[in-house]
């Protein structure tokens, strides 16, 4: 079974460019999560889609956006780059609301370096 | 404000010892706890988790044990090995948010 998938695998942008990264999770899973990990701060939580739609968000400037597409993948959108955007970009997925917790699993994430 | 305490930065432990790994929290909200191993240059992998309404669960080398009353978890490695060398890290959610809280991770060393 295939794991979360991320692309690009490192993406180098100037300030005030704008990024794109890229994400699909596993077969069947339907909620998609993104994380933040700067250097010397743990991960942090982005963004939750579920079933196309905007679930949850952290504490994140509205420049921070995506969208889950029909297939469930996921985009994750940073417009006018700041030098702190620069950070490890982490995609989850998990099953969703079942009526029992479930476990988020991760990618291997998107080195986003801002220069 | 940090909820989920890794207080430990890294533990170091031999070969077929026992592992125990600490995590604290605050929010008495968490009704879910996870535990990630990850090694560098990849993302992290699921180990273990428990639901709030347990206070123990085991899968094979791993345990996880909850106590609610001390917001208190830890996670057992027993047998360790060499493989088992990481960055632990542990995490919590409030369910209905499935806002994944992360400790800061602590790294573990098993010497042959």
């Amino acid at each position: 079974e295939a794991g979360v998938t991320q692309s690009p695998t490192h993406l180098i942008k100037t300030r005030g460019q704008q990024a794109t990264l890229r994400c699909s999770p596993i077969s069947g899973h339907t909620s998609v999560y993104w994380y933040q990990q700067a250097l010397g701060l743990g991960l942090q939580f982005l963004l939750w889609y579920d079933e196309g739609e905007e679930r949850n968000r952290g504490n994140f400037p509205p420049r921070f956006s995506g969208r889950q597409f029909p297939n469930y993948s996921s985009e994750l959108n940073v417009n006018a780059l700041e030098l702190e955007d620069s950070a490890l970009y982490l995609c989850a997925s998990s099953l969703g609301w079942t009526g029992v917790n479930q476990p988020q699993h991760f990618g291997d994430g998107t080195r986003l370096s801002i220069l | 404000d940090q909820q989920v305490k890794q207080n430990s930065p890294s533990l170091s432990v031999q070969e077929g010892r026992i592992s125990i790994l600490n995590c604290d929290y605050t929010n008495s909200m968490f009704d879910y706890f996870l535990w990630y191993k990850k090694y560098p240059a990849e993302g992290p992998t699921f180990l273990i988790s428990i639901s709030s309404i347990k206070d123990k669960n085991e899968d094979g080398r791993f345990t996880v044990f909850l106590n609610k009353s001390a917001k208190h978890l830890s996670l057992h490695i027993v047998p360790s090995q060499p493989g088992d060398s990481a960055v632990y890290f542990c995490a919590a959610l409030q369910g209905g948010s499935e806002k994944l809280v992360f400790g800061k991770g602590m790294k573990l060393t098993v010497n042959p």
